[in-house]
């Protein structure tokens, strides 16, 4: 079955220190993964996702297909990262997304 | 480009009424998917929609609930007779195609329905 995990509903930080939002996953073929952030008031919007490799606002993600696991990291953490961060798998040809409970981010100061 | 527009943003029906919601994708796309977020859930997938074609169902429950997104106008999400188990809220994407590679899917505000 396909499927997402995030298993923290909330991690807590200092600003200025590390983050690291795990997520894993369980997908029979080649996955194609994504990083969405809801901030407070906003929409759901894309932030990164494995196939561009990028960097957005400080956080990376990289694929580990042994580990299964698409988990995002930001080196130092700021008071705007705060939001709720959702890992999201697309499933076969029509690009639908399947996404983990989401995890809330809050970066205290 | 005012983005993917939903309406209404909240939506109160007792139990046994019809529930209409709207998605007006972004100017351009043609694609639209429908997902619905459950209390402490993340977002579940509904259905696929191009003009005037449902092209994946698959997350759709069997009854009361269908879509349809015509030639002309938004595409409405129909639920009938709802029931308080579909107090949720419901959220609309659109993509100029179907390819995650290349193309977001972008997000409409949602639709917060609350069946009493």
């Amino acid at each position: 079955a396909q499927r997402v995990t995030q298993p923290e509903k909330l991690l807590s930080v200092f600003k200025g220190a590390p983050v690291e939002l795990k997520c894993n996953y369980s997908y029979s073929g080649s996955p194609e993964l994504f990083w969405y952030v809801q901030y407070s008031r906003q929409r759901l919007q894309l932030l990164l996702r494995h196939i561009s490799r990028e960097s957005i606002k400080g956080f990376t993600a990289d694929l580990n297909k042994g580990e299964t696991s698409f988990h995002l990291k930001k080196p130092f953490a700021q008071e705007e990262d705060s939001a709720m961060y959702y890992c999201a798998l697309s499933s076969g040809g029509y690009n639908k997304l399947i996404f983990g409970a989401g995890t809330r981010l809050a970066v205290h100061p | 480009n005012a983005g993917v527009m939903q309406n209404p943003r909240h939506l109160v029906r007792r139990r046994g009424q019809e529930a209409r919601l709207r998605c007006s994708p972004m100017k351009g796309h043609s694609h639209v998917y429908w997902y619905r977020q459950l209390p402490e859930e993340g977002l579940k997938f509904m259905v696929y929609l191009q003009k005037e074609n449902i092209i994946d169902e698959s997350g759709m429950p069997k009854e009361r609930f269908s879509a349809e997104f015509p030639k002309e106008g938004p595409s409405i999400l129909r639920i009938q007779q709802v029931v308080r188990g579909d107090s949720a809220a419901y959220f609309c994407a659109s993509s100029p195609s179907r390819i995650p590679s290349t193309d977001t899917q972008y997000f409409g505000p949602g639709t917060r329905l609350t069946v009493l």
